[in-house]
């Protein structure tokens, strides 16, 4: 989607590693979320941010980290904490009215 | 119970036929209603949102039913292109959006 860049594309991640997922946007918007969508499944809350420096878990939160030091990033990562890693990552946005989310083209993270 | 629940099909319809798909929700505290559309390994994007009165875009009507908390989405004419995943999405109180696990439309030739 325009103006949401998620890299990389493709990730792998080895046993015991920590992974960070980038999601950066130029919207201009303040709400950002992440994440997590397994083959024939809906999309799973991570975390959400609504404004800078704060952010709070959503549904599946463990294993995972985020910040959000400035407006246009949203980092994920994926800690060694998370067992079962391998999935789909989108990050989204939308602005404080509530509008429809916009998505970036994801991340595919797998373990090796 | 799940937040948004929508029949996961697969649907498969010929070409030029009209399909339907039903959404429900449980928070009657719900404020915005959207459908997606994914195609295979992609990720969601828009395809529109849902309003009270109902709403159109070309061949795609969607329906929302807040008494019975229930959306639905019309498409006529199917074509080819139609083929993918559609999504339901609530957004409740505190901007946080719940999405179905998708309907999965085929079209056939």
């Amino acid at each position: 989607d325009g103006g949401i860049t998620q890299s990389p594309k493709y990730l792998f991640r080895k046993e015991g590693q920590n992974v960070t997922l980038s999601c950066e946007q130029n919207l201009n918007h303040d709400a950002m979320y992440w994440y997590r969508q397994d083959p024939g499944q809906g999309l799973r809350l991570i975390y959400y941010s609504q404004i800078v420096n704060d952010f709070q878990k959503g549904d599946i939160a463990e294993g995972y980290s985020v910040s959000r030091e400035k407006k246009e990033s949203f980092p994920l990562t994926v800690t060694s904490a998370q067992k079962n890693p391998t999935a789909f990552y989108l990050c989204a946005t939308t602005d404080r009215a509530g509008q429809p989310q916009h998505f970036g083209d994801g991340t595919r993270l797998s373990i090796l | 119970r799940k937040e948004v629940e929508q029949d996961p099909g697969p649907f498969n319809v010929p070409e030029g036929a009209t399909v339907a798909f039903n959404c429900t929700y449980s928070n009657s505290a719900s404020q915005s209603f959207f459908w997606y559309r994914q195609d295979c390994r992609k990720e969601p994007k828009l395809l529109m949102s849902v309003y009270s009165s109902g709403n159109e875009d070309g061949r795609f009507t969607a329906q929302l039913n807040r008494a019975s908390q229930y959306i639905s989405l019309l498409i006529r004419d199917s074509k080819l292109s139609d083929s993918a995943t559609y999504l339901c999405v609530v957004k409740t109180t505190g901007n946080q959006f719940y999405f179905g696990t998708g309907t999965s439309l085929t079209v056939i030739p």
